[in-house]
């Protein structure tokens, strides 16, 4: 059974820094690509980032660019987010997501169940 | 960079209606990135259909998807009671993925 958990959400102030992780089993993680899509209180969902299976390609929504910084361990099965000099519209739970590239499918096919961001002073 | 418009935002039907939500690209778009997902409330998104029109996996054939070029349609031949949720359509290109804004299919 493929499992995303991720973990390391919570309170932080404006201009303040966390660091999420997601832990994944079930699938070959350090052939997988991952992402993470958060989603902001009753709205919808927004792509962040990504990173490849071998971390040689990342890329960023401009609207986290600078601010925030994808990893991932693939000796861990575990992948990271990095959070600093976050602002109040960072505030939503974040997913991790597993991009798979096969043949017709492009598709977020595996999602965590998040885990909750709330910037506030 | 393509923004997806879905619509209408809002549908309100009864169990056994059809459901036809559309998801509108600002430019041509590949089918072959285009996904469809559902949401309830409190869980994570789940894929549905790939590819604009292929099913994933436990995707029951009620559900199906079509279209090309701009515009694009997911239709649930018959609701049932788990179908009302929220349905976003995605594309990924230019090493970017999108969402449109949701539709969200509500008990009339």
């Amino acid at each position: 059974e493929v499992l995303l958990v991720e973990s390391g959400g919570g309170l932080v102030q404006p201009g303040g820094s966390l660091r999420l992780s997601c832990a994944a089993s079930g699938f070959t993680f350090s052939t997988s690509s991952m992402n993470w899509v958060r989603q902001a209180p009753g709205k919808g969902l927004e792509w962040v980032s990504y990173i490849s299976s071998s971390s040689s390609t990342i890329y960023y929504a401009d609207s986290v660019k600078g601010r925030f910084t994808i990893s991932r361990d693939n000796a861990e099965n575990s992948l990271y987010l990095q959070m600093n000099s976050l602002r109040d519209e960072d505030t939503a739970v974040y997913y991790c997501a597993r991009w798979r590239a096969q043949g017709k499918m492009h598709t977020f096919d595996y999602w965590g169940q998040g885990t909750l961001v709330t910037v506030s002073s | 960079e393509i923004v997806l418009t879905q619509s209408p935002g809002t549908l309100s039907l009864s169990a056994g209606e059809r459901a036809t939500l559309s998801c509108r690209a600002s430019q041509s778009v590949s089918s072959s990135y285009l996904a469809w997902y559902k949401q309830k409330p409190g869980q994570a998104p789940r894929l549905l259909i790939y590819g604009a029109s292929s099913r994933a996996t436990d995707t029951p054939d009620r559900f199906s998807g079509s279209g090309s070029g701009t515009d694009f349609t997911l239709t649930v031949s018959r609701l049932e009671p788990e179908d009302f949720a929220v349905y976003y359509c995605q594309h990924y290109g230019s090493s970017s993925w999108t969402f449109g804004q949701g539709t969200k299919v509500e008990i009339k």
